[in-house]
């Protein structure tokens, strides 16, 4: 089924530094999301891009799309400890009738 | 405007018995999906509610169902748990669509026994 694949699975940088996630698809999509969820609890929306749009920025946040790779990316600059979480993709199915997460990829910000 | 709230948070079940969980959506939302999340599954959708209604089902077995109020608090059931239905259970609301910006409760962690 189609699905997103985060890379890397983890990452571990220290604060002030940026990190960088990526996310690939196998099939056509309308949009594609980013979402954060620290240790267990419920999702938090990040960003929302569309197909037809190639880079969206929110504080700091910066995602990238490219259709024609299939892939996005997420960057999140000038990193803090408060951003330690695992963050998903995710893009809605071929039928348009569900959400399909990815794995994730674990970010660790140490201080 | 009031998040999502979900309840119980906290849920110990032992095999075959059944399971109740809630979720209330934000005002005025709609939408309401469930999710299961697990290690080794990562996070499955398992079914969407619109105006009462089931609109779209995930690969779920038959044992998990759900229903949606007039005033658009679902619920979800499980009967006949197993062991490998011990999860985290996520609720989202949107106001239409569910590919939508999904805006998720803390969840119910269901542990079976």
């Amino acid at each position: 089924s189609q699905q997103g694949e985060e890379d890397p699975q983890a990452l571990s940088i220290q604060e002030g530094e940026n990190a960088t996630m990526n996310c690939s698809y196998k099939t056509s999509i309308n949009n594609l999301q980013w979402y954060r969820q620290n240790s267990g609890r419920g999702l938090v929306h990040l960003i929302l891009i569309r197909s037809n749009e190639r880079e969206k920025h929110s504080g700091r946040l910066r995602v990238t799309l490219d259709t024609s790779k299939k892939s996005s990316s997420l960057l999140i600059t000038a990193s803090r400890a408060a951003d330690t979480a695992s963050y998903f993709c995710a893009t809605d199915n071929q039928a348009g009738t569900a959400l399909i997460f990815g794995k994730g990829t674990t970010l660790s910000v140490s201080s | 405007k009031a998040g999502v709230t979900q309840t119980p948070r906290y849920l110990i079940k032992t095999r075959g018995q059944q399971v109740t969980l809630s979720c209330s959506p934000i005002s005025g939302h709609r939408s309401v999906s469930w999710y299961q999340q697990t290690p080794g599954q990562g996070l499955q959708f398992l079914f969407e509610y619109f105006s009462e209604t089931q609109r779209n089902k995930g690969n779920f077995p038959g044992r998990f169902s759900g229903r949606q109020f007039s005033n658009s608090r679902s619920e979800m059931n499980v009967s006949t748990l197993e062991l490998g239905d011990s999860a985290l259970y996520l609720c989202a609301s949107s106001s239409d669509r569910n590919t939508d910006t999904q805006y998720f409760g803390p969840g119910t962690r269901l542990t079976v026994l």
